[in-house]
């Protein structure tokens, strides 16, 4: 598509539900980042894929948080027992550029909107 | 630990006036600092990069300069208007790296 699309833009879930984000990269990009962002502060990595592999998912704040990219396209995150410290917006980012050798320069990035999740 | 720091209070300036916004890193060896924009209820928005061996880099209404030995960028945006108003973050890269980290914005608003 012509951008990065998330859903579902709003979430509002019981503490203790799981829940699933949804992240459409921008056709042909390599890498796909989710960030998480809370009210008045700036995005905060959480994890990075390389087409479908999961290259790096130390931002993840727990092991209730779960996300794959099975076909090195879409991807999901997913949040099990939701707490209500995980409320904020989670941000999807694509980005042409890839790790190795035939890659190179900044690695610049194409955001969705995000998904507003609250956990009442 | 790696940090950025970004004015925290809102600048307010006059439409037409300079708008001048500053970014400071510690513990970081950025190969690439950039700059986004954010409208609320929206993701950020690249608006410019530059490499450590730039000193200054343009585009538009718009320059960055990033000084390595001082640690910081400052973001300038000339005859500002009132649709600049916005949050604006900065964002460091490694070179080969794929981890960028941001800083938590400053919000800009500009007065008509």
């Amino acid at each position: 598509g012509a951008g990065v699309s998330q859903s579902p833009r709003y979430k509002v879930a019981k503490r203790g539900q799981d829940v699933a984000l949804r992240c459409d990269p921008i056709s042909g990009h390599v890498s796909l980042f989710w960030y998480q962002q809370a009210l008045g502060q700036g995005p905060e990595f959480l994890t990075y894929f390389q087409n479908e592999a999961q290259l790096d998912k130390s931002g993840l704040p727990s092991d209730r948080f779960f996300a794959e990219r099975p076909e090195g396209s879409v991807s999901t995150l997913k949040i099990q027992r939701t707490q209500q410290e995980d409320s904020a917006v989670y941000l999807c980012a694509s980005s042409s550029k890839g790790q190795g050798s035939t890659y190179s320069g900044a690695n610049v990035l194409t955001f969705g909107a995000g998904s507003r999740l609250t956990v009442l | 630990s790696q940090k950025i720091e970004q004015n925290s209070e809102a600048l307010n300036i006059q439409e037409g006036k300079t708008a001048t916004l500053t970014c400071n890193y510690t513990n970081y060896s950025p190969a690439y600092l950039q700059w986004y924009r954010q409208d609320p209820g929206r993701g950020p928005v690249f608006l410019l990069l530059i490499r450590e061996n730039e000193k200054e880099k343009r585009k538009e209404r718009l320059k960055v300069t990033f000084d390595t030995t001082l640690k910081q960028s400052l973001f300038h945006i000339t005859a500002s208007q009132p649709a600049d108003s916005a949050t604006y973050l900065c964002a460091l890269d490694r070179n080969g790296g794929f981890k960028t980290i941001f800083g938590a914005g400053t919000r800009l608003f500009v007065k008509a």
